[in-house]
């Protein structure tokens, strides 16, 4: 177990649609990263949060969104979702930005039909 | 720009003997380096890290990597494959030169340790 916890599991939803996603560093981290793991697009980077701040941006679409909150955790948010949508979403955390590794989250899988 | 480069999409292995999974990265100053194993239905697992000092590091299950600055290298490297090391591996770079806080990812590569 990583200590880096993410909701839900599973999301079916359809196109067009809204979703959230959920994850809780682990206690202490400051830092917290969104990936996403499709088949063909292997593993993207799409944005960092540390303390509540933005911190790096990577491939991720305008209908993407995120915040951290006070209490570090952090959601992704995905709007007017695609079929092309549908992958594994990793959230990872670490403390100290640069020397240590991130520890990542089971991953929550959607899938849009 | 940073990249990581995994020019093995598959590799296998019979149980006992050892393996090998190829790295190589380019970055703009001194590199951070990563390896991850992801298991089916599993979230990445941190396997070692390279920051600086000895070029051979050791890490988790009895990996261990070769870093090589003059080749750009951080091959992954085991001496006795288990078949439960079967898995997909990530090799991944930090930047710290640019500042860029976030680890790239190369493309995975698919270990299968045949019995």
């Amino acid at each position: 177990d990583s200590g880096v916890t993410q909701t839900p599991k599973h999301l079916i939803t359809a196109t067009g649609q809204r979703v959230t996603l959920r994850c809780s560093p682990r206690s202490g981290d400051l830092s917290v990263y969104w990936y996403q793991q499709s088949l063909d697009q292997g593993l993207q980077f799409l944005i960092q949060y540390y303390n509540g701040e933005e911190r790096a941006k990577g491939n991720i679409l305008e209908r993407f969104s995120a915040q951290q909150f006070p209490d570090l955790h952090s959601e992704l948010n995905l709007s007017s979702l695609e079929l092309g949508d549908s992958a594994l979403y990793f959230c990872a955390s670490s403390h100290r930005e640069m020397n240590t590794e991130a520890f990542f989250g089971q991953g929550t899988r959607l899938t849009v039909v | 720009a940073q990249s990581v480069a995994q020019p093995e999409d598959q590799v296998n292995v019979a149980e006992g003997n050892p393996l090998t999974v190829k790295c190589t990265y380019s970055v703009s100053g001194n590199p951070y380096l990563f390896w991850y194993v992801q298991y089916p239905n599993r979230g990445l697992q941190f396997l070692l890290k390279y920051i600086t000092g000895d070029n051979l590091v050791k890490g988790s299950y009895g990996f261990e990597a070769e870093f090589n600055k003059s080749q750009t290298s951080f091959h992954l490297k085991k001496p006795s494959a288990l078949v439960s090391d079967s898995a997909l591996y990530f090799c991944a770079v930090r930047d710290i030169k640019t500042g860029a806080n976030n680890l790239f990812f190369g493309t995975g590569t698919r270990l299968t340790v045949i019995p």
